[in-house]
């Protein structure tokens, strides 16, 4: 069965500190995605990867860095965590074909105080 | 923005009523897709319907596309309690790459 799992389903952290969120997909799969959700806004993509050590800013990359290692890990960095980063974040992960879908993790439910 | 938009925003039906969204569009696409999201869960892909196909059906499932209008519906038939969550349409617009952009939502309450 397919799975993306990410590292934790809440977090708390503190204005300035640096932040890890980490995801891992079992599927092989090309193409990793992070998002942010918040009320109103739908999903906004963050980043994304093609391949290992390859990245592209999505539509709000600004207060984020990411890596990509190894194919099944894509890490989203936030560098000094602010308190407008407070945000549902998701990861999702497709093969590299003409018509896929995505899969999603459960999200990380970040809270910056 | 090219993000799509749904409509309605929220929905309330009754059990057994069947459930009808929007969605709009603004530039060519490749394919559309929707998906399903439970309360704080992530996302759970539903339908793809590529640019070429007017109409899909999986099991309660009806989608259409009408690229001329630049929109699409989701019909869910015969709606259960289990059907409440929120549902989102993607978009793979032309020339965007392998990348999806989502739409607002519209929130499904299925009561008893």
């Amino acid at each position: 069965d397919v799975k993306v799992t990410q590292s934790s389903r809440y977090l708390v952290k503190r204005t300035g500190e640096k932040v890890f969120l980490e995801c891992v997909q079992d599927m092989d799969h090309e193409n990793m995605f992070w998002y942010r959700q918040d009320p109103g806004l739908g999903l906004r993509l963050i980043y994304f990867s093609y391949d290992v050590k390859m990245k592209e800013k999505g539509d709000i990359p600004e207060g984020y860095s990411v890596s990509r290692e190894k194919k099944e890990r894509f890490s989203l960095i936030l560098e000094s965590a602010s308190t407008n980063q407070t945000s549902m974040y998701l990861c999702a992960s497709s093969p590299n074909s003409v018509s896929y879908e995505q899969y999603f993790g459960p999200g990380t439910r970040l809270t910056v105080t | 923005s090219q993000q799509g938009e749904e409509d309605p925003q929220a929905l309330s039906i009754q059990e057994g009523e069947n459930a009808t969204m929007n969605c709009s569009y603004k530039t060519s696409i490749n394919n559309l897709q929707w998906y399903r999201q439970n309360s704080g869960r992530g996302l759970v892909h539903l339908i793809l319907i590529r640019s070429n196909e007017r109409e899909k059906h999986s099991g309660r499932l009806r989608v259409t596309l009408d690229t001329s209008k630049k929109s699409s519906s989701l019909l869910i038939t015969a709606s259960r309690a289990a059907d409440t969550a929120s549902y989102f349409c993607a978009t793979d617009f032309t020339g965007g790459g392998n990348k999806l952009t989502f739409g607002t939502g519209t929130q499904l309450k299925v009561e008893l």
